[in-house]
Parts: structure tokens; C-alpha cells; sequence
């Protein structure tokens, strides 16, 4: 069946470190992922899209990669900060009707 | 980006009723999307509304639990009907990207819903 997994446990990081979550798929052949941030009582928030030709993707201070052999994404927060603290969501696309599936989710919690 | 509103925010029901959630959209859109999120898991898509034509419904969900409007596009309603409390869940609607970016998608502020 096809499925994707994030770590189910929270991520604890001492601010001003690098926080560096993952994403693991099985069984898809996205076209792109994404990776959005979400808070509590609050809708997801779209932060990186990377696609499939794409290695790596960059903003600010989040970068993400992509390893289709691996089947694999790595969403990395540099000096990570309090604010930096919600739960991450990976996302890919299901087929080309733009529909997303999602991953549950890492709580992140950067302690000061 | 688009900005979303959703009403109500939050309620709680009996057994047996329906609520109708509605999603406001600041700017038209062709592709709305209803999600159901529970507490520690990943969102479940509903199904897709897009104007003009039905919704089209993912596997597990059905239309007469779940009848969805969408009379416009800037607008769209799901309702939740004869809930029971394995309905306790969030409500979200979200939308697709404008422009280039039609593959992300912004999302409302959810309906907390509580069914006793």
C-alpha cells in the first residue's frame, strides 16, 4: 500500500542548532513534495515545494532535499530558534489533479 | 497566496444532527478541498469541489454523509450529517496555489468539531 512515514515522536533541539526532519515514502513516484508547518489550531502553511529533477531547495534558513532513489526528503531548520517549534507536514502530489497525500507529521520543539 | 476563512471555528453537537461548515475564499479559485484531521494524524482528504461541477469523494467518504456546495469560486460548504462521535474531528478546507503555484495548497483556520 503506499504510505508516508515521519517520525511519530517529537523532535527536541536546542535553539541554535540545526533540527533536521525526515520524510519516507514507499510505493509513489511523486512529481514534487512539499513540506508545510502547522501550529496548533491553525491550518497547515505551505513552506517548500521541491520537485523530482530537483536535489535540493533552499530558503532562508530551511533547506530541503529530495532522494527519489531513496524515496526520501530531508527538511533541515538552521539556527533553529523558539519559533522555529510547531509540527512539520511532508505532502506529495498523488496524480496530476494537484491532490496532495500527507504524511502525520513531526512535532519540533526548539528549547531555549 | 489566498487568504481563508472558515465558520464556525469550533462547535459541539448531538448525535444524530448536521452541521454545515462553511469555507470563504478572498479571491476566485477553481480547486477547493475538504479535509478531515484528527488529533496526532495526518489529513485525510474528502474530497474535491470544484465549481460547476460534483465533488468528486475519496474512498471511505460518500456524498450523503458529506454533501458539499459549490455555488461560486470563491465559496464552498461541507456538511456533516447524522454525526456521531467518531465525527469528532478538524474540518479543513483548503485551496489550490494561483499562478504558477497551483501545486500548494492554503488552507482555513479548520472547524473543531466535538459530537457527543
Amino acid at each position: 500500500s503506499q504510505k508516508i512515514e515521519q517520525n511519530s515522536e517529537a523532535l527536541n533541539i536546542q535553539e541554535g542548532k540545526t533540527a533536521t526532519l525526515t520524510c519516507n515514502y514507499t510505493n509513489y513516484s511523486p512529481a514534487y513534495l512539499q513540506w508545510y508547518r502547522q501550529d496548533p489550531g491553525r491550518g497547515p502553511v505551505f513552506l517548500l515545494l521541491i520537485r523530482e529533477n530537483e536535489k535540493e531547495k533552499r530558503k532562508e534558513r530551511l533547506k530541503v532535499t529530495f532522494d527519489t532513489t531513496l524515496k526520501q526528503s530531508l527538511f533541515h531548520i538552521t539556527a533553529s530558534q523558539p519559533a522555529d517549534s510547531a509540527t512539520y507536514l511532508c505532502a506529495l502530489d498523488l496524480d496530476s489533479n494537484y491532490q496532495l497525500i500527507w504524511g502525520a507529521g513531526t512535532k519540533l520543539i526548539i528549547k531555549p | 497566496s489566498a487568504v481563508i476563512s472558515q465558520k464556525p471555528s469550533r462547535d459541539i453537537c448531538q448525535r444524530g444532527t448536521s452541521l454545515t461548515i462553511q469555507c470563504q475564499v478572498d479571491s476566485q479559485v477553481t480547486m477547493m478541498f475538504w479535509y478531515r484531521q484528527q488529533p496526532g494524524q495526518s489529513l485525510t482528504l474528502i474530497a474535491t469541489a470544484n465549481q460547476g461541477s460534483e465533488a468528486t469523494y475519496e474512498s471511505g467518504f460518500v456524498i450523503d454523509k458529506f454533501p458539499i456546495s459549490r455555488p461560486n469560486l470563491t465559496f464552498s460548504t461541507l456538511t456533516v450529517s447524522n454525526m456521531s462521535p467518531e465525527d469528532s474531528s478538524i474540518y479543513l478546507c483548503s485551496v489550490e496555489g494561483t499562478g504558477g503555484s497551483r501545486e500548494t495548497q492554503y488552507f482555513g483556520p479548520g472547524t473543531r468539531l466535538l459530537v457527543l
